[in-house]
């Protein structure tokens, strides 16, 4: 079955410490990935998507994100994370543009200042 | 633009009884989704609609019924609702054969008691 897997279930960071969050999914056609971003008590925010051209994407909030076809990867990094990125992340892929995307489980990012 | 709007945000019913949680898009998107949130599990598929009068079934759909009679409106229907529905739900829409994202309702929480 199409799946996505999230490695990390809860990241504890300092401010302006620098982000990595793993993504993979487990189909190798065509893809289209997505990170969204949900602050407590709010609904899903996209972050970043990517759905051809170059790996390497940038999404809203010094957010970015790069995709290797190879790895069936698409992980989540930022340089140095503020107090305000405290918030659930999650990671989707759709394997058919325009039809459901598959979650994955989440990471919650807890940022201390 | 209102986007996609979510009715009610929050929610308390007794087990057995029935409710209609509703969605409305404004987008002219022909995808919509319902999707169920709970802790550790990220966000599970219930029921998708391609379009007005069509319908089927996600990842869990049990216990739950959808219909779309026009292009705008996505309700999920609890027949009966029991303990193990108490969840956070959102709506999602977006364009069919076109790579963009899926955008989001603000949520309900329903809680089953």
């Amino acid at each position: 079955a199409q799946s996505v897997s999230q490695h990390n279930h809860h990241v504890i960071l300092s401010e302006a410490a620098s982000l990595e969050l793993g993504c993979n999914y487990s189909y190798g056609g065509t893809v289209n990935l997505f990170w969204y971003v949900q602050y407590p008590g709010q609904h899903l925010q996209l972050l970043l998507k990517y759905f051809s051209g170059d790996p390497l994407v940038k999404g809203i909030k010094g957010f970015e994100a790069e995709f290797i076809k190879s790895k069936f990867s698409f992980n989540l990094r930022k340089p140095s994370v503020q107090w305000s990125d405290t918030a659930e992340y999650f990671c989707a892929v759709s394997y058919q543009a325009g039809t459901a995307l598959i979650f994955g489980k989440g990471t919650t990012l807890s940022v201390s200042s | 633009n209102a986007g996609v709007t979510q009715t009610p945000k929050f929610q308390v019913l007794k087990t057995g009884q029935s409710m209609t949680l509703q969605c409305a898009q404004d987008m002219n998107h022909e995808y919509m989704s319902w999707y169920r949130q709970d802790p550790g599990m990220g966000l599970r598929l219930i029921h998708y609609s391609v379009g007005a009068g069509i319908t089927d079934q996600g990842e869990v759909p049990n216990g739950y019924n959808v219909s779309r009679s026009t292009t705008e409106d996505f309700p999920l229907r609890l027949l009966s609702a029991a303990p193990s529905q108490t969840s956070v739900y959102f709506c999602a829409s977006r364009l069919i054969d076109s790579n963009t994202e899926a955008f989001f309702g603000q949520g309900t929480r329903l809680t089953v008691v």
